[in-house]
């Protein structure tokens, strides 16, 4: 069964400062991945995906993502945050049956401090 | 163009209750899953209809249930509710081949 892990509870980051947010996977077959926010008592929002192709992957407001297929990761970046990107981060593979079926990480809490 | 709509937003059962939760999928879609959402967790797949019929099921009691009807829209039903199943409920819709998967704001269940 293809599962996600992302080690961080929380990551904290300065307001103009890089960030990261980890994320590692185990699938069978070719790895479908996402990543999606939620703001409290929210839904989730998708931020970006990797299906094939470039293993940089840019999406919504400013979000990339770095697929490593040899180090299974998949890790969200941003260059430079800002206080409203604090939020709960999710990272998540897709069934490899076909089916959109997603399994989710635990999810990552980023506070990005003014 | 409207996304995913859910209803009701909050609501409040107790022990051994029914509770049925609705949900719109986006338009031109035709896959509806759901999720449970514990406090602190990620979402947890429950099942997936596609064209009226169950498609996929994750670990879950046969106490939960769903309908998907002609025209997509989906419930998912929980008998004999357990305090356990306090959570954040999510629907989610997707059309075919490799596209994201689009939530709704998630209904809120508190079981007393």
């Amino acid at each position: 069964a293809q599962s996600v892990a992302q080690p961080e509870d929380q990551v904290n980051v300065a307001e103009g400062n890089p960030l990261t947010v980890k994320c590692t996977y185990s699938v069978s077959g070719n790895p479908y991945l996402f990543w999606y926010v939620q703001y409290p008592n929210r839904g989730l929002q998708f931020l970006l995906k990797y299906i094939t192709g470039d293993n940089l992957v840019k999406g919504s407001y400013g979000f990339e993502a770095e697929f490593n297929k040899s180090q299974t990761s998949f890790h969200l970046k941003k260059p430079s945050a800002l206080v409203s990107d604090s939020a709960l981060y999710f990272c998540a593979v897709r069934d490899p049956s076909g089916y959109s079926t997603l399994t989710f990480g635990k999810g990552t809490m980023l506070l990005v401090s003014p | 163009d409207a996304g995913v709509t859910q209803s009701p937003t909050h609501l409040i059962k107790t022990r051994g209750q029914q509770v049925t939760l609705r949900c719109s999928p986006k338009s031109g879609h035709d896959t509806v899953s759901w999720y449970q959402q514990a406090l602190g967790q990620g979402p947890q797949f429950i099942f997936q209809y596609y064209e009226e019929e169950e498609r996929q099921r994750g670990n879950f009691p046969d106490r939960f249930s769903g309908h998907q009807f002609p025209n997509y829209s989906s419930e998912l039903n929980v008998n004999a509710l357990l305090l356990g199943d306090s959570a954040l409920y999510l629907c989610a819709s997707s059309g075919q081949g490799f596209g994201e998967l689009f939530f709704g704001e998630g209904s809120r269940l508190t079981v007393l």
